[in-house]
């Protein structure tokens, strides 16, 4: 079974950049759809976006203007940038697969065991 | 955006007994083409990322029990566990797969009564 894992900064200030990795293991990113969801502590989950391996991106609207997803099929890594952070993006941030389409999840969905953001400075 | 709203927000449950969570959609999530809801069910566990345990409303994930249950179609959409054991404590989360952005319904927390 593929496994995934997040990596990055657990702190970033205010106003700067989050960037995070997301490694795949025990399989290809190729052929499947990509995305990031993120948690707030002791809150719900939202969408952040999803990357397919040619490239193909969408976003969620609340968040298009700030955050960008970006796919190395060379090293089996996926990124994700956020821009401008504030204190509301402090979150679990987790890698999910899904299918090979992006509303499949009848071939599985693999989650990573997510990475904790804190936004403070 | 379709909105998903889940009720109750938490339930407390005698083992053994059944538990039952609701989410309604803004929008019908039927494919037309296909005939299939974009529903799914989820289930995470403290310090764990979620689990999906339904997908397309009723069709349960390789290896989920068979206690719990999905049915529903258009806008409303139920999960049942039929008997409730200790290890199904954990918040439920509905999500929609019909349309970008993807959505998930607020949670709803199953305790032990």
């Amino acid at each position: 079974q593929v496994q995934l894992q997040e990596s990055g900064p657990g702190l970033v200030k205010p106003s700067e950049t989050l960037s995070l990795t997301c490694t795949v293991s025990r399989g290809s990113i190729s052929g499947y759809y990509w995305n990031w969801i993120r948690q707030p502590p002791g809150k719900g989950l939202e969408w952040i976006g999803y990357i397919h391996h040619s490239g193909n991106t969408n976003y969620n609207p609340s968040l298009k203007s700030r955050v960008r997803i970006s796919v190395d099929t060379i090293n089996n890594q996926l990124s994700l940038t956020l821009t401008s952070v504030t204190a509301a993006d402090t979150a679990v941030y987790y890698c999910v697969r899904h299918g090979h389409q992006w509303w499949t999840l009848e071939e599985g969905v693999d989650w990573g065991q997510g990475t904790l953001v804190t936004v403070s400075s | 955006d379709i909105v998903m709203t889940q009720s109750p927000v938490s339930l407390a449950v005698s083992l053994g007994e059944r538990a039952t969570i609701n989410c309604k959609s803004s929008q019908s999530v039927l494919y037309s083409s296909d005939n299939k809801n974009y529903l799914a069910w989820y289930q995470q566990k403290p310090g764990q990322p979620p689990k999906l345990l339904i997908y397309w409303a009723s069709t349960r994930e390789s290896g989920v029990p068979d206690r719990f249950s999905g049915s529903g179609s258009g806008t409303d959409f139920t999960l049942t566990v039929s008997s409730l054991q200790a290890e199904d404590v954990a918040v439920y989360y509905c999500q929609q797969n019909y349309d970008i952005p993807l959505t998930f319904g607020g949670g709803t927390k199953v305790e032990i009564k």
